[in-house]
This record gives structure tokens, C-alpha cells and sequence, in this order.
């Protein structure tokens, strides 16, 4: 079964409006979780590294006051996109790693991803 | 350069056959390799992760490391259709969580199509 999973799959918003993102880890205690952004037909491209208590990492060009992370606990990172807008739409999927030395230390486990439409 | 590359294909291989993917990278520092396995629309799912030169064999695959020329592939013995799929190579500079290392950098991925 899913260890780690995100929700909504899929979401629809009307341009302007902010969309959450739930990643949650089911089976560990996931001290990091990456979000990422996926193009159709393009690889996936990180958006942000989030460890809990802290303040996310986000990547060259990824605007950190239109994409908020929360890493509240160690078992649920959200994602919110503000004023979202149709170039927005895309696939984002989460995944998230243990400590080291937990076990869930060397594999990323993936989420089911949530496409966004923004119309 | 960039920093991890496939052939986006697409890679068509009758049913029965070997399927060979291959993935170059530029960081010498890299020192993880994964290979994942996409279906249209869904999330990638992990076939399997090599860190020391040589083979690594899983089932029928068989994924190869060269540090030396940074390199690194993968082999599907007797493809099946439901092995169609995008087929992305991931590149970690560390091989755990620790030290904050951990930062996989995606190819774009090549697209396998197995006739069958």
C-alpha cells in the first residue's frame, strides 16, 4: 500500500483563488518532503525542500510567496498556491524521506500527485 | 550541459525483447542513482536505485553503473506491454538523508512503447 499520500488527485479553481495540497506520510516519520512540478511531457522539477519545524528551501525561481509549504509535522507537508493562474495548471506531486538511520532514509517515497487546472 | 540526460525516444521494442535505457550525468559528485517508472498522468514509481559500479540485477531488470563515465542504465529482459511507460533517471548526490544531501535531479525521461 501508498506510504505516503497527497490529496486532493485532482483539482480545479477559478483563476485568482489559492489551492492547499495535503502530502501526508503514512507508515514513517518523514523529517523531509520535497514538492515538485511537472509539465506536461517535461521532467519533474523541485520546487522546494521542507524539513519539519522549518522554513522550506525553495529552488532558483520558484516565487516562495505564491507556493507556501508547511512542514507542520513530521507527517503532513502542504502546499498552497496562491492567486493561482492558468500557467499555474500542472502536475505536483510530493515525496518524502526519513531521518537518517530510520530505514526511510535512502528512498524518496512519492505521492499520487494532484493535477491543478486553474481556469 | 545539462545536468542528467536520456533519450526522450520514443523507444519502441517488440514484446519478448530487451528494452535498454540509458542516462548520462555530469556531477562527478553523484553518488545515487534511481531509475523510476511513470505511467500518462500518474506518479513515478521506483524500479530500483544503484550506488557501486557494475550491475544490479531485480527480477527482470538490470540496472548498470559506470562512475567513470557517468553513466548509468537500465535493462527490462523480456519487455512486456505493460511495461510501456516514460522511464525517468534520477541523480543523488548523497546516498541518504543524511547531511541534507538528498536532492534528486530528474532526467526528462524516455518513453518505452512494447509492441505486442
Amino acid at each position: 500500500g501508498a506510504v505516503v499520500s497527497q490529496h486532493p488527485s485532482r483539482v480545479i479553481c477559478k483563476s485568482g483563488t489559492s489551492v492547499k495540497i495535503e502530502c501526508r506520510s503514512l507508515d514513517f516519520q518523514a523529517t523531509t518532503m520535497f514538492w515538485y512540478r511537472q509539465f506536461p511531457k517535461q521532467s519533474l522539477m523541485l520546487m522546494a525542500t521542507s524539513n519539519e519545524g522549518s522554513k522550506a528551501t525553495y529552488e532558483q525561481g520558484v516565487e516562495k510567496d505564491k507556493f507556501l509549504i508547511n512542514h507542520a509535522s513530521l507527517t503532513l507537508s502542504t502546499l498552497t498556491v496562491t492567486s493561482a493562474h492558468p500557467e499555474d495548471s500542472s502536475f505536483y506531486i510530493c515525496s518524502a524521506l526519513g531521518d537518517k538511520g530510520s530505514g526511510w532514509d535512502t528512498e524518496a517515497f512519492f505521492g499520487q500527485g494532484t493535477r491543478l487546472t486553474v481556469v | 550541459q545539462k545536468e542528467v540526460e536520456q533519450n526522450s525516444g520514443p523507444l519502441s521494442v517488440p514484446e519478448g525483447a530487451i528494452a535498454s535505457l540509458n542516462c548520462t550525468y555530469s556531477d562527478r559528485g553523484s553518488q545515487s542513482f534511481f531509475w523510476y517508472r511513470q505511467y500518462s498522468g500518474k506518479s513515478p514509481e521506483l524500479i530500483m536505485f544503484i550506488y557501486s559500479n557494475g550491475d544490479k540485477e531485480d527480477g527482470r531488470f538490470t540496472a548498470q553503473l559506470n562512475k567513470a563515465s557517468q553513466y548509468v542504465s537500465l535493462l527490462i529482459r523480456d519487455s512486456q506491454p505493460s511495461d510501456s511507460a516514460t522511464y525517468l533517471c534520477a541523480v543523488n548526490k548523497g546516498r541518504d538523508s543524511g547531511g541534507s544531501n538528498y536532492k534528486l535531479t530528474f532526467g526528462k525521461g524516455t518513453l518505452l512503447t512494447v509492441n505486442p
